[in-house]
């Protein structure tokens, strides 16, 4: 039973084209997060939701996108792929606000080429 | 600014022997967590100790503990036995009690276990 998953693992894709990343919570958690891992290790936050609301929109550039359909997905969209954009994306989740603890995803891998 | 510092980009230990990874770090809040991330190869984050900042004792998790000094905003981790498994990427990270709960991470340790 995967509490946090992701679709894909690994993505790779042109310059300029529009990419999306899944992930799914089977914990019932209240929020969900995207970090993004780049090519030196250092991890980040990127966004925020709780109970499909954001609550955190770090400086990413517009061209990514998350939506919330529900409380259990949190997915993220990217325009016009760009090199730069190559990393590994982490989604997380946890309890709610006020509760610590994350549980991670696998990450994916995007390269861009 | 929130800031994590882990001044070991890589490390190396003798299976069996201890190893410390240091991390220290600046806030100006008050109520918060500390947590020791691993990330092996297989890039699957897991949570390897963690420490409320109101507890002054110290956490431990079988063969992981904490040092934690909040004055120093200090908060190394000791690895006892180490074990060819706990070849990893380790990770210093800290969030606030309240607001929106996300994770404020070093730039990581490597360490190696040698057999």
């Amino acid at each position: 039973d995967t509490a946090v998953s992701q679709t894909p693992k690994y993505l790779v894709t042109q310059m300029g084209n529009d990419k999306s990343i899944k992930c799914e919570q089977n914990l019932g958690h209240d929020t969900m997060y995207w970090y993004k891992q780049d090519s030196k290790k250092f991890l980040k936050i990127m966004f925020s939701y709780n109970n499909k609301e954001l609550i955190i929109n770090e400086t990413v550039p517009n061209r990514f996108s998350p939506k919330s359909p529900d409380k259990a997905h949190l997915n993220l969209h990217i325009n016009s792929l760009e090199l730069g954009d190559s990393a590994v994306y982490f989604c997380a989740s946890s309890r709610g606000l006020g509760s610590y603890e994350q549980y991670f995803g696998p990450g994916t891998r995007l390269t861009v080429t | 600014a929130q800031t994590v510092t882990q001044s070991q980009p890589e490390m190396s230990v003798q299976e069996a022997e201890t190893v410390t990874l240091s991390c220290t770090y600046d806030t100006s809040e008050n109520n918060y967590y500390l947590f020791w991330y691993k990330q092996p190869p297989s890039r699957q984050m897991i949570l390897v100790i963690r420490q409320e900042a109101y507890k002054q004792q110290n956490a431990t998790e079988n063969r992981f503990s904490v040092n934690f000094q909040k004055a120093a905003k200090s908060f190394s981790l000791k690895i006892s036995d180490s074990q060819l498994g706990d070849t990893a990427m380790y990770f210093c990270a800290f969030t606030f009690r309240t607001g929106a709960n996300n994770l404020f991470f070093g730039t990581g340790t490597r360490l190696t276990v040698i057999p």
